[in-house]
């Protein structure tokens, strides 16, 4: 399978644990972003990287959340500290520039938190 | 970012043509309109795209008002794997990467 894969798929912890989740995205792809989806809701971008650097981050992505891509392959998001408000569906994406306003993005199948 | 207003939920049959509208009334002249769905249980994938000719491909047509202030989606035959989350977003014509902005969609319900 060629897409994108996130592990774990899901993710039980109590508060104030820390967790990482781990995102491959397509293997040409040099764009990576992060969102996080609650219930009923769309999803929100978190961050997003091109190769390793890290060029934006939302106001969402408090201090307790690092997300890191150190060979602009895979990517990691920690979640120091959790707390119940982070249950969500953590989301990745990958991308590839296409041409103006053609910048597809392709999903893994999230990993979904639940802080008890 | 320019927004776009699409109805809460739609419902229709199999077999039958869906159309999917989305409002974007303060799109601006270089805003794609992007479509994208979410299965359930799945991550978002992409549906199609345009800027201002209608556009087909094989999981859809995107047909764009001639003020661009308005577009609808057109699923031609329903099946029950279309049954989703259809997202109506708009992406400005820049180069780099480009963060999507959900809104809360069209849940579509196909009916047997």
């Amino acid at each position: 399978d060629t897409g994108v894969s996130q592990n774990p798929r899901h993710k039980i912890t109590k508060r104030g644990q820390n967790v990482t989740f781990r995102c491959d995205p397509i293997s040409e792809h040099n764009r990576l972003y992060w969102y996080r989806q609650t219930l009923g809701q769309g999803p929100e971008f978190l961050t997003y990287f091109q190769n390793e650097a890290q060029l934006e981050k939302s106001r969402l992505l408090s201090d307790r959340f690092s997300a890191e891509r150190p060979k602009g392959s895979f990517s990691t998001l920690e979640i120091q500290r959790t707390e119940q408000g982070d249950s969500a569906m953590y989301l990745c994406a990958s991308g590839a520039p296409s041409g103006r306003g053609t910048d597809t993005q392709y999903f893994g199948p999230g990993t979904r938190l639940t802080v008890l | 970012d320019a927004k776009t207003t699409q109805p809460n939920s739609m419902e229709s049959n199999e077999e039958e043509p869906v159309h999917l509208p989305c409002n974007h009334s303060t799109i601006s002249g270089t805003d794609y309109i992007h479509w994208y769905r979410q299965l359930p249980s799945q991550g978002p994938e992409y549906v199609i795209h345009g800027l201002t000719s209608n556009v087909n491909n094989r999981m859809a047509s995107l047909a764009i008002a001639e003020d661009r202030k308005s577009s609808t989606l057109i699923l031609h035959r329903a099946t029950l794997r279309d049954a989703a989350v259809y997202y109506c977003i708009l992406r400005a014509i820049i180069q780099g990467a480009q963060k999507l902005v959900f809104g809360q969609g069209t849940r579509l319900t196909i009916n047997p």
